[in-house]
C-alpha cells in the first residue's frame, strides 16, 4: 500500500511570501500526483496533476504552481501569497486503478 | 460538466439508528464513483469504488450502492466513531481528475 508524506501540517506566512510545500510517495512507483486546495464550504478543488516526472498539468488558473522533481515527489510553490491562498492544501497519489489517496494535509494560513 | 450533489449537508443520528446519505452526479460515461471518510483536520479516508450500475460494497456498518444517477452511502446502527464528513466523488473523464461534492456532516450521538 502506499503512503503520502506532507509538510509542515500548519503554516502561517504573509502577504507576499513565497511558499513551498513538498509531497512524497512511499510504496509505490510512477504514481499519478495530486494537490487539492480545501476551502471551507467550497469542497475539494483540484489544483494540478502530474503523470510523470516534469509534467504538470494545471487545473485552474491561480497564484500558485507545482512541481515533480523526482518520481515520488511533488511539490506546491508560490512566489508571493495572497491572502485567497489560505486554505487546506492536500496532496494525493493514485493506488489501483483510479483510487487517489490522499496525506493528512497542510493547514495554510496567509496573514 | 460533472457535477456532484450531496445530501444532506448534514445528518444528525442517534447511536444504533440506520440512514442513508445520498451523492447524485450528472457525468457523460462513469468511470467510477468514490467514498471517502474525512476527520476534521485530517486527509480523506478512501472507503470505496463503485464502477457501474447495481454494483454494492460493504465495510464493517457502511455499505456503498449504485445506480445510473446515484449513489447511496447506507449506514446501519452506527456509532459515535462513524461521526466524520462523508465525501463522495466521480471520475473525470480524463481519466485523472476527481470532481467532489460538498460532503455530509455526519454526527453519531450516544
Amino acid at each position: 500500500s502506499q503512503t503520502i508524506h506532507q509538510w509542515p501540517a500548519t503554516l502561517v506566512q504573509p502577504v507576499g511570501s513565497p511558499l513551498s510545500l513538498e509531497c512524497t510517495v512511499e510504496g509505490t512507483s510512477n504514481p499519478n500526483l495530486y494537490w487539492y486546495r480545501q476551502a471551507a464550504g467550497r469542497g475539494l478543488q483540484l489544483l494540478f496533476y502530474s503523470v510523470g516526472i516534469g509534467q504538470i498539468s494545471s487545473e485552474v488558473p491561480q497564484n500558485l504552481s507545482a512541481s515533480r522533481p523526482q518520481d515520488r515527489q511533488f511539490i506546491l510553490s508560490s512566489k508571493k501569497l495572497l491572502l485567497s491562498d489560505s486554505g487546506f492544501y492536500l496532496c494525493a497519489g493514485t493506488g489501483s486503478p483510479y483510487e487517489q489517496y490522499f496525506g493528512p494535509g497542510t493547514r495554510l494560513t496567509v496573514t | 460538466e460533472d457535477q456532484v450533489t450531496q445530501s444532506p449537508e448534514a445528518l444528525r443520528l442517534q447511536e444504533g439508528e440506520s440512514s442513508s446519505l445520498n451523492c447524485s452526479y450528472t457525468v457523460s460515461g462513469l468511470r467510477g464513483l468514490f467514498w471517502y471518510r474525512q476527520d476534521p483536520g485530517k486527509g480523506p479516508e478512501f472507503l470505496f469504488t463503485l464502477y457501474s450500475a447495481g454494483e454494492e460494497k460493504e465495510k464493517e456498518r457502511l455499505k456503498a450502492t449504485l445506480t445510473k444517477k446515484e449513489s447511496f452511502l447506507h449506514i446501519t446502527a452506527p456509532k459515535p466513531e462513524d461521526s466524520a464528513t462523508y465525501l463522495c466523488a466521480v471520475l473525470s473523464n480524463s481519466g485523472y481528475a476527481l470532481n467532489f461534492g460538498k460532503g455530509t456532516s455526519l454526527l453519531v450521538t450516544p
